[in-house]
């Protein structure tokens, strides 16, 4: 069965510092992976996108994910984070069938002045 | 174009009581998926319809839960006889007829159900 690992529960940066958000996906063909951004008590917006081609993928805010297909990964990355990054980050896989998404558990990001 | 429209927004209910929550998705969207956020956890799948019909339903609780979609209006997602284990965030996505290998979900706001 398709599953998503996150294995970073909550994550504290300095403003202006990198950041890298890790995810691991187990599925046996060529996934379409994603990250959402959930702010406190909002919706899932969606930042990037994977379908095929090129294993680096430019999203939207700054973002960016690059697939490691040998790794079984879709690690999320940002060169300088804005205090406004912070919130809830959500990768997920499409599950055979039917297009229904499967969740990872969540990375907090918290960030510092 | 307005997004996917969920409301309530919040929902309060006593243990016992139903709770309906209603999703509309995007003008020309056609199919639907529900989804279940436990508190500290990612969202699961709990089911997927088109209009008048159920396409998928493997991860709706087997009592209790159940939900439509039909010709006209928005989709429901009912709880009956609601326990303290239904407080969670419930959200709705929607898409368009499928066209490709993918269509694309977009997300609705949410409904937090709060259980007494």
């Amino acid at each position: 069965a398709q599953s998503v690992t996150q294995p970073d529960i909550h994550i504290t940066v300095s403003e202006g510092a990198s950041l890298e958000l890790r995810c691991n996906y187990s599925y046996g063909a060529t996934p379409y992976l994603f990250w959402y951004v959930q702010s406190p008590g909002q919706g899932l917006q969606l930042l990037l996108k994977y379908f095929s081609g090129d294993t680096l993928v430019q999203g939207i805010k700054g973002f960016e994910a690059e697939f490691k297909r040998s790794q079984s990964s879709f690690n999320l990355r940002k060169p300088s984070v804005h205090w406004s990054d912070a919130a809830e980050y959500f990768c997920a896989v499409v599950g055979s069938g039917t297009d229904k998404l499967i969740f990872g558990t969540g990375t907090r990001l918290q960030v510092f002045p | 174009n307005a997004g996917v429209m969920q409301n309530p927004r919040h929902l309060v209910r006593r243990r016992g009581q139903e709770a309906r929550l209603r999703c509309s998705p995007m003008k020309g969207h056609s199919h639907v998926y529900w989804y279940r956020q436990l508190p500290e956890e990612g969202l699961k799948f709990m089911v997927y319809l088109q209009k008048e019909n159920i396409i998928d339903e493997s991860g709706m609780p087997k009592e209790r839960f159940s939900a439509e979609f039909p010709k006209e209006g928005p989709s429901i997602l009912r709880i009956q006889q609601v326990v303290r284990g239904d407080s969670a965030a419930y959200f709705c996505a929607s898409s368009p007829p499928p066209r490709s290998s993918y269509n694309e979900q977009f997300f609705g706001p949410g409904t937090r159900l709060t259980v007494l």
